[in-house]
């Protein structure tokens, strides 16, 4: 079946550092990725939609310019946080839709900002 | 972005038990999906629902797009431990966007 890959799965680092994250959609090419934010025992939220090609479309109160996400390829979508800081620790969850099919999950990234 | 009302929030039942789980929307909705999330992994798909009055299975899982096409059921036949989990619906309107429910926590007592 369709496979997304997400990296890193975890990563701890200093308030103020900007991190990036990776999704790759592994046997398919995804035009459009989705990036959601889960806070502990909440729901998934998602914070933007992921066009290759163009500018993201990001949901209302997430900050473009906090959360930037290029879409440069077919099979790749990165979201860096830029300036982390303690209050963006979070798990971030992207998501491709391959052809017509619902969309499937990568496994996750655990951010955690000292 | 949107959410959607998922009840119950949680549940604790014995094995063997039956579950039922809903989810409803304040606007109409053309496809329900329905998820299982591991702890510290992504959703994993459990069924699609592309149609008004649409009831699929997938095994001991059964999940129905409601007629009004704003909410969606999932039931659990005969439980059993693996079946631990958090449960979410997700629903897509005319967009592109799935939006997610609020979840439900389902333990199982062997």
């Amino acid at each position: 079946g369709a496979v997304v890959s997400q990296h890193p799965s975890w990563v701890i680092c200093k308030s103020g550092t900007s991190v990036k994250i990776e999704c790759r959609s592994l046997d398919f090419q995804a035009t459009t990725m989705f990036w959601y934010r889960q806070f502990p025992k909440q729901s998934l939220m998602l914070m933007a939609t992921s066009n290759e090609g163009s500018k993201a479309t990001y949901e209302q109160g997430v900050e473009k310019d906090k959360f930037l996400i290029n879409h440069a390829s077919l099979t790749l979508s990165t979201l860096t946080v830029t300036s982390a800081h303690p209050e963006d620790s979070s798990f971030y969850i992207c998501s491709a839709r391959p052809g017509g099919e619902p969309q499937h999950f990568g496994d996750g990234t655990r951010l955690s900002i000292l | 972005g949107q959410q959607l009302n998922q009840s119950p929030q949680s549940m604790f039942i014995q094995e063997g038990e039956d579950v039922s789980m809903n989810c409803t929307s304040s606007s109409i909705f053309n496809t329900w999906l329905w998820y299982k999330q591991d702890p510290g992994e992504g959703p994993v798909l459990l069924i699609a629902l592309y149609k008004a009055g649409e009831l699929t299975s997938n095994g001991r899982l059964t999940a129905q797009f409601g007629i009004t096409r704003k909410d969606s059921f999932l039931n659990i036949s005969a439980s059993i431990p693996s079946d631990v989990g958090i449960y979410f619906c997700a629903g897509r309107g005319t967009g592109n966007q799935f939006y997610f429910g609020t979840g439900t926590s389902l333990t199982v007592i062997p």
